[in-house]
């Protein structure tokens, strides 16, 4: 059974601080990793993707991956209230097309 | 790019009708679509995957006479509640796979089912 897990939060933070969001995966052979945005009652957008063990940059958002400890986080810096929303975790194993989705995490960007 | 079009956004109907939902790839040809559904404060539950040109392949517990999925083009996937009942009440969303390795998903706005 693979699993995605999440904290469900949420997680609060003040507007300006930097927001860190973690997940786990328990599939070894999982190869791509996967941070989707959801507000509520939306659909989910895609945020960032990363394959390789490191960390992945994209303006405000940071992709963390540590393959070896099954780790995947997303840090938002200079986190702003339209930030807060529910943020899902999806992973996928090499020459699979179907995702599996963590419960997600609520964040709170108080002003 | 990678923009993904689903209608319609809201659907109200009555108990027993029947309710085609629509996917669309605007800008890139996608193989492999997906259905999820949604129910309030819930994580999304894949329904099923949709492959251009074949049989979808529904996940355990859901009606494949129920929840009808058609895949005939490349960018275009359809999903048809049939006979639908408040229970079916949800938000549908679709997703849409770029063909190649390791590509995300990119998702359509939803739709919101009401059925009374």
């Amino acid at each position: 059974q693979k699993e995605v897990e999440q904290n469900s939060g949420p997680l609060s933070v003040p507007e300006g601080a930097i927001a860190s969001l973690n997940c786990t995966y328990s599939d070894r052979g999982s190869q791509s990793f996967f941070w989707y945005r959801q507000y509520s009652g939306k659909s989910p957008e895609l945020i960032m993707f990363i394959y390789s063990n490191g960390d992945k940059e994209d303006g405000r958002f940071t992709a963390q991956l540590n393959k070896a400890s099954q780790y995947v986080s997303l840090l938002i810096r200079d986190s702003q209230p339209s930030d807060s929303a529910t943020y899902l975790c999806a992973v996928n194993a090499e020459g699979y097309s179907t995702l599996t989705f963590g419960k997600g995490t609520m964040l709170l960007v108080s002003p | 790019g990678a923009v993904v079009s689903q209608h319609p956004s809201w659907v109200i109907c009555k108990s027993g009708t029947s309710v085609k939902i629509e996917c669309r790839s605007l800008d890139f040809q996608a193989t492999t679509m997906f259905w999820y559904r949604q129910f309030p404060k819930q994580s999304l539950m894949l329904m099923a995957t949709s492959n251009e040109g074949s049989k979808a392949t529904y996940e355990q517990g859901v009606e494949k006479d129920k929840f009808l999925i058609n895949h005939a083009s490349l960018t275009l996937s359809t999903l048809t509640v049939t006979s639908a009942h408040p229970e079916d009440s949800s938000f549908y969303i679709c997703s849409a796979l770029i063909d190649g390795n390791n590509q995300p998903q990119h998702f359509g706005d939803g739709t919101r089912l009401s059925i009374l």
